[in-house]
Parts: structure tokens; sequence; C-alpha cells
């Protein structure tokens, strides 16, 4: 089946606790993007990644690292969180960076104590 | 000003109803343009591409006039299961060479027996 997994889907955690949120695809999709969705703002890019090796910040880079080594996976860091990171979390992949269907994983909702 | 802006809403729709969403964009830049659907707490989906030609897909219009940057999305004879938000979502190539995505904040559909 075609999908885009993220781990975990909910995460509890406290200022300043390095974590990684894991984010893979299944369809060998060249695109993909992290983004983060809070009440009002909608989504708002992070990082995206338009092949391996390529990566480059969205609107919200700040506080956030990415990397691209393999086509399949695109894990989103937060070396020190803070309680404004609290947010959901999207991961998406496409074939392409334009004109083509974004496929979304399921979100993850994290909280930063 | 949001780069891509809608009205939040909320619509409240008898069934049957018919119903217009509006979405703007500033950048003159922009190349593709869609509509996608987020239930409560669930990941993105999408419902259509748009162009300037105008599509259809069953009883959803959607169309494009790039002269006044401006989107729209019409659903006809409205159902209860069309009950969601409606994202406004704009590619464009951003300054360092690469495609950012852009999201509208949403507009939230409710839909009334």
């Amino acid at each position: 089946e075609a999908q885009v997994t993220q781990n975990p889907r909910y995460l509890i955690t406290v200022t300043g606790k390095k974590l990684t949120v894991t984010c893979s695809q299944n369809m060998n999709h060249e695109y993909m993007s992290w983004y983060r969705q809070d009440p009002g703002l909608g989504l708002r890019q992070i990082y995206y990644s338009m092949n391996v090796e390529v990566t480059d910040k969205g609107d919200v880079p700040e506080g956030y690292k990415v990397s691209r080594k393999e086509k399949r996976n695109f894990p989103l860091i937060l070396e020190s969180p803070s309680p404004n990171q609290t947010s959901l979390y999207f991961c998406a992949s496409s074939f392409g960076a334009v004109h083509t269907e974004a496929f979304f994983g399921q979100g993850t909702r994290l909280t930063v104590v | 000003r949001k780069e891509v802006e809608q009205d939040p809403g909320p619509f409240n729709v008898p069934e049957g109803a018919t119903v217009a969403f509006n979405c703007t964009y500033s950048n003159s830049a922009s190349q593709s343009f869609f509509w996608y659907r987020q239930d409560c707490r669930k990941e993105p989906k999408l419902l259509m591409s748009v162009y300037s030609s105008g599509n259809e897909d069953g009883r959803f219009t959607a169309q494009l006039n790039r002269a006044s940057q401006y989107i729209s999305l019409l659903i006809r004879d409205s159902k209860l299961s069309d009950s969601a938000t409606y994202l406004c979502v704009v590619n464009r190539e951003a300054d360092t060479g690469g495609f950012k995505t852009i999201f509208g904040a949403g507009t939230r559909l409710f839909v009334k027996a």
C-alpha cells in the first residue's frame, strides 16, 4: 500500500530534550516536506527536500533540522525543543515539487512542557 | 498579510445547498494550485487540482483566475460528508531555486441535515 508513515503519532517531552520524528514513504517520491499546523495559522512549511542530500528552508525553519540521506526517509530533528514547538506535525511526499499531488502522513502531535 | 488567504468561515449550510469558497494568493510567480480537504485532526488529502480552464469533478468545480490571483471552489448539492476544512494550496519557486508549498489557513464547512 502506498503510504507516508510518521512516528511517533503522539509525543510529550520536556524542554531541551532532543527528539526525532521519523518519516518514510514507499512511493519513490523525490519531493518531501515537513509542516506544522497551528490553530488559525494553517499548515506552514518547515523544511523541504527536492531529492537526496538536497534540503531547503521553508517558512518556519527555526529550531528544526532535517536530513535526506536516503530517498525514502526524511526525519525531523528538534535539537532543543521549546514549548512554542508544541504543534501538530505532518510529513508529506510527492513525485515532483509542482503540479503533483502531495501525500501526507497521519501526523505527529507533539507537546513540549 | 498572508501569502494565501481564505475566509476561515465557518460556513453552515443545509444539505443540498451550493456553497462557494474563495482564495487569493499574493505571489504572481505561483505555478500550481490545489484544493485539499482536511477532516478534523486528520491529514490533508487532495480534493482537486485547479487549472485556468476550470475543472469539474462530480459536484465540485474549481476555477483559477491568474489575472486576479484568485482561486475558487464550488460545491453543489452539499452532503453531510462534505463537512470538513478546505485548504487552498499554492506552489511556487523559492528564492533559493527550490519550490515551496504554501497553504491557506482553511475554510471550515458544516453541512447540516
